[in-house]
């Protein structure tokens, strides 16, 4: 039982490039979410999904695309790079019986934009 | 609007010494608490959580969380640091149906030996 898995874990774009963060959950959850990770700033909401063909935005979703083909896929694309886009970015995957539920991390995609 | 705020972004104390790591949440119904910690390098996992019912909450590696309705708080505490413990603290709220989760900043807890 893998959990939640991320690909890639490390990636360097140069300003303007697009490129699309991998996110995989093998335990039939139905929410799924992205987070970006910036040091003093917590967790910010970038979009997530209650099921697949569903998504919505979060906090911070501007530059940031999102689907859900299936309950399994919920890949983030950055559809141009900027600097201000340099972070970590956190995928996680949770069941949707009831907003108690935790929610499970992959291990992050550290990104940096030259 | 729903916020969490957790004291201190580094928190130092001593091997064998108590933790205590503040959360203070604000919210107008009962909300779902949850502690995550992320060690370095790694994804967030969940430490403990209160639901409902008993309000002091036990984790794991012998963490745990009163939660305080009338102080609007959820604090985190180890009676003994390990060096080992040395991690970033996050405290969240959710609300209801509400599956999003509202994050506080971190606190880093530095563990002197």
């Amino acid at each position: 039982n893998a959990g939640v898995t991320q690909t890639p874990k490390f990636q360097v774009l140069k300003t303007g490039q697009s490129m699309t963060l991998q996110c995989a959950q093998d335990m039939n959850h139905e929410y799924m979410s992205w987070y970006r990770q910036d040091p003093g700033m917590g967790l910010r909401l970038i979009h997530y999904s209650v099921g697949a063909g569903i998504t919505d935005q979060g906090e911070v979703p501007n530059g940031y695309n999102v689907s859900r083909s299936t309950t399994e896929d919920f890949p983030l694309r950055l559809l141009s790079a900027a600097p201000s886009q340099t972070s970590v970015y956190f995928c996680a995957s949770s069941k949707r019986t009831d907003s108690n539920q935790p929610q499970h991390f992959g291990d992050g995609t550290r990104l940096s934009i030259l | 609007a729903q916020s969490v705020t957790q004291l201190g972004s580094h928190v130092s104390v001593s091997e064998g010494a108590l933790v205590l790591l503040r959360c203070n949440y604000s919210s107008s119904v009962p909300p779902y608490l949850f502690w995550y910690v992320q060690y370095p390098n790694q994804g967030l996992q969940l430490l403990l959580k209160y639901t409902t019912g008993a309000t002091l909450v036990k984790g794991i590696n012998g963490f745990e969380a009163e939660f305080k309705k009338s102080e609007t708080s959820f604090h985190l505490t180890k009676p003994s640091a390990h060096m080992s413990d040395a991690a970033e603290y996050f405290c969240a709220v959710s609300e209801g149906s509400n599956y999003q989760l509202i994050w506080g900043a971190g606190t880093k807890l530095i563990i002197k030996p």
